[in-house]
């Protein structure tokens, strides 16, 4: 595809259970990011891969929230014992990392809704 | 840290009028860059323009412009001709160039409305 994908679109759960979040950036990018966007607010940093290691995971929560990119390419968020206030809008972008200015390219992020 | 501030939860522009967003942000850096996004309700955030620090010319995009203010820490987005497609969210961002972190810092947001 042309741009970056995340699946699923929308995501309901209940609270205490686990939840994957996927990423898949554009082809060729190395850098990759996720945001978390609550209601209102704008997105939050979460964590950042250059290629397959987590360069800055300095926005996660707690260690209830992990993310993984094992070969370079795609991206798993996964979040654990879900609470009602992880609800919210989860966007990953990407970025080739040599290009002037750095831009980071965004998914349309998945809408997670804790009930 | 970083922080970005918009001042302005919600703006109105009749089409083909102009309007101006602003944005502060606050840095002890003195090189860094700083965006403005777009997101409309599909979510999905666009890149309408970025200013690089070091560069004291204002950045321009077709009907989109910044006045970037370093010394005031001003960043604002003044969009030409609005059209009904530019209603949406808009966001400001700042990104570090130091110490290897990537991370887009963003503002909370104006939501912009656009009349016809």
């Amino acid at each position: 595809g042309a741009g970056v994908s995340q699946t699923p679109s929308n995501k309901v759960t209940e609270k205490g259970k686990y939840v994957e979040l996927r990423c898949d950036p554009i082809s060729g990018h190395t850098a990759l990011y996720w945001y978390r966007q609550s209601l209102g607010q704008g997105p939050e940093f979460l964590i950042y891969f250059q290629g397959t290691g987590a360069a800055d995971d300095s926005g996660l929560p707690n260690d209830r929230f992990f993310a993984v990119r094992p070969e370079g390419s795609v991206s798993t968020l996964k979040i654990q014992r879900t609470e009602r206030g992880d609800s919210a809008v989860y966007l990953c972008a990407s970025s080739l990392r040599n290009s002037r200015g750095y831009e980071q390219f965004f998914g349309p992020g998945t809408r997670l809704t804790v009930l | 840290a970083q922080t970005v501030t918009q001042s302005q939860p919600e703006m109105s522009v009749q089409e083909a009028e102009t309007v101006t967003l602003s944005c502060t942000y606050d840095t002890s850096e003195s090189d860094y860059y700083l965006f403005w996004y777009k997101q409309p309700p599909s979510r999905q955030m666009i890149l309408v323009i970025r200013q690089e620090a070091y560069k004291q010319q204002n950045a321009t995009e077709n009907r989109f412009s910044v006045n970037f203010q370093k010394a005031a820490k001003s960043f604002s987005l003044k969009i030409s001709d609005s059209q009904l497609g530019d209603a949406a969210m808009y966001f400001c961002a700042y990104r570090s160039t130091q110490g290897g972190s990537e991370k887009l810092v963003f503002g909370k947001g104006t939501k912009l409305t656009v009349n016809p």
